[in-house]
């Protein structure tokens, strides 16, 4: 089955501590994103990658970090600098640029810091 | 900045029944699009239509229709024949020169038997 995969489902770390997000997609899509989703508010783009070795910063970049090594996977770091952490991330991708092409999105990780 | 705005936090419809949640927003661009999305219990986004600013007739996706004004920049979803699994937080997104999406902040529809 082609889709979205991103692990674990919730995640708990202290504060203080980096974590790691994973995104793993299979559709051979070119662009991929990272969104934050706070209650009350919609979705705010935090990276996106359009090719490989190749991302740039959305709406609220600040303390985190990706990387795309492979077209696969697109990993976001949320790092201690991150204020306010705790939040739900959804990772998206698509075939090349919306609108042309839709977006499609994983499950989500829902982090908690503490 | 673009900004999108969904006045209407909650919503209720009846089984059968037919809503229409409200979506605005501002922008002093000519050439846009807007999409809704449907986000489910399991919180994974759905696309269920779009419109390109520079068509006239109005998207139409089976049960779900757009009513888009582009003067008033206004774009309303409306849901026919509603269905349980309708049931979900609804977000409207505009996407213009910028290159990335904005959301709303969500309409929840409940649907009632």
């Amino acid at each position: 089955d082609g889709g979205i995969t991103q692990s674990p489902k919730y995640l708990f770390r202290k504060e203080g501590q980096n974590v790691t997000l994973s995104c793993e997609q299979n559709l051979n899509h070119d662009a991929m994103y990272w969104y934050r989703q706070d209650p009350g508010q919609g979705l705010r783009l935090i990276y996106y990658s359009q090719i490989v070795n190749d991302f740039q910063k959305g709406d609220i970049a600040e303390g985190y970090s990706v990387s795309r090594e492979k077209k696969e996977s697109f990993p976001l770091t949320v790092t201690s600098a991150q204020k306010n952490p705790t939040a739900f991330y959804l990772c998206a991708s698509s075939f090349g640029s919306v609108p042309t092409y839709e977006q499609y999105f994983g499950p989500g990780t829902r982090l908690t810091v503490t | 900045a673009q900004t999108v705005t969904q006045s209407q936090p909650e919503m209720s419809v009846q089984e059968a029944e037919t809503v229409t949640l409200s979506c605005t927003y501002d922008t002093s661009e000519s050439d846009y699009y807007l999409f809704w999305y449907k986000q489910p219990p399991s919180r994974q986004m759905i696309l269920v239509i779009r419109q390109e600013a520079y068509k006239q007739q109005n998207a139409t996706e089976n049960r779900f229709s757009v009513n888009f004004q582009k003067a008033a920049k206004s774009f309303s979803l409306k849901i026919s024949d509603s269905q349980l699994g309708d049931a979900a937080m609804y977000f409207c997104a505009y996407y213009g020169t910028a290159s990335k999406l904005t959301f709303g902040t969500g309409t929840r529809l409940q649907v009632t038997l």
